[in-house]
Order: structure tokens, then sequence, then C-alpha cells
């Protein structure tokens, strides 16, 4: 993977539902990943999946992937203001690891 | 069950000089991939390291360098400092043989400031 690309801003109300968007580049991608960084802090881990899935339900988070199109999103129910963040869609460099990232999308919540 | 931990938070340093930054993975995890995150930006792959060895590296020059413990642990060196190399860098660690993949856990980074 080359270039994943992501809108920069979101905001939404809160109790609404967020939906994230990501394109990728590399097919052959095993794994495509969502994470999440909070104000000052380090990455974390919010969900996965794997290629051959076209959607993942995880409480809250529902990954949807088209291979077709390349295209990644991450749905975030019943938004709360602790969701506020940066969401960053990742794809493998080559082969299995390391990432590539996206520049991230800021996910504002409004009370 | 200890996370990836980063020494220092945060360090601030003057163009010319070199700095090293420390990891320690988490607990079973074997590999150490080291990231770079300009502000607005997402991480950048600087290198990884698996059995001591630097396994792959991406688009920085030389004056980035590392190491591998037996441990596992990891440290990421920068020589010659400019002032672009400010940035959070971010330290990874995952194991190769996990059921998904080499699923990549990340540290809260060190927070470097060239002046």
């Amino acid at each position: 993977g080359e270039d994943v690309e992501q809108s920069l801003f979101l905001s939404v109300r809160e109790g609404d539902s967020s939906v994230i968007n990501c394109t990728y580049t590399d097919s052959s991608s095993t794994y495509l990943y969502w994470y999440k960084q909070e104000p000052g802090a380090g990455l974390q881990l919010l969900t996965y999946i794997f290629s051959n899935m076209d959607m993942k339900q995880d409480q809250r988070l529902t990954v949807l992937l088209n291979k077709k199109d390349k295209h990644l999103s991450l749905r975030i129910a019943d938004t709360q203001t602790g969701d506020s963040a940066i969401y960053f869609c990742a794809e493998p460099y080559s082969g299995n690891t390391p990432l590539v990232f996206g520049k991230g999308t800021r996910l504002s919540v409004i009370a | 069950d200890a996370g990836v931990t980063q020494s220092p938070t945060h360090l601030i340093k003057t163009r010319g000089q070199q700095v090293t930054l420390r990891c320690s993975p988490k607990s079973g995890h074997d590999t150490v991939s080291w990231y770079q995150q300009a502000l607005g930006q997402g991480p950048q792959f600087i290198f990884q390291y698996y059995e001591e060895e630097e396994r792959q590296r991406g688009n920085f020059p030389d004056r980035f360098s590392g190491h591998q413990f037996p441990n596992y642990s990891s440290e990421l060196n920068v020589n010659a400092l400019l002032l672009g190399d400010s940035a959070l860098y971010l330290c990874a660690s995952s194991l190769p043989t996990s059921g998904i993949g080499e699923t990549q856990y990340f540290g809260p980074g060190t927070r470097l400031l060239v002046l």
C-alpha cells in the first residue's frame, strides 16, 4: 500500500451515527485497520477487518469493506463526546506489516 | 499485562544534536516498529526490528538508525537533528505469529521538539 485517503474533518451531534470513510490502494492487503488517537496520546487499535469479509460489527462499531472500490468505512453508532478524536485508517506497507496510514479524520462530537 | 512503553515522554533538542528514544514492547511481542508522526499528519513508517536486525525500512535517511536488544526492547537514534525532525515518535510492537496478522499495538509516543 502506498496511499491511504481520508476526509479530514467530521462533525456530528451526540447520539447520532458517525461514518468515517477511507480509500486504500493495495488490493493484496490481508487486513485493514482502524486506529483512534486522542489528543496528546498514542494510537489505540479500534478494530480491524480481514480482507475476505464485507462487514464486521463490534458493539457500537461497524466496519464495511468494498474491495472492488477499495473503500473502507467505520460507522460509530450513538456517538458520544468521548468519541471525539482523530481516526486513522491503515493498511499494511508490504506483506502484512508495517502500516501505511491516512492523514486521519478529526471527529468532533457536539453535545 | 503491560502495554508498549516509551521513554522519555517529551524531549527538547537543538539542531545538530543527537537523540535516543527507547521502547519496550508489549509482553510476548518480539517485533518493534518505529513511526514518525508530524503535526497534522498520519504516522510514517521509519523501520522495523525483528530478531535484533532491521527487517524493513521506510523512506528515511541514514541519520535515523535503530537497535533491538535480546529482550526485544528497542532504541531509535537520530543524528544531526533538523528542525523538521520535530514530531511525535511512536513505537509499535507486534507478534508475527498472532492469529490476526502482525497487528501492531502502539505506545504513547515521545514528543521531540528540535529548536
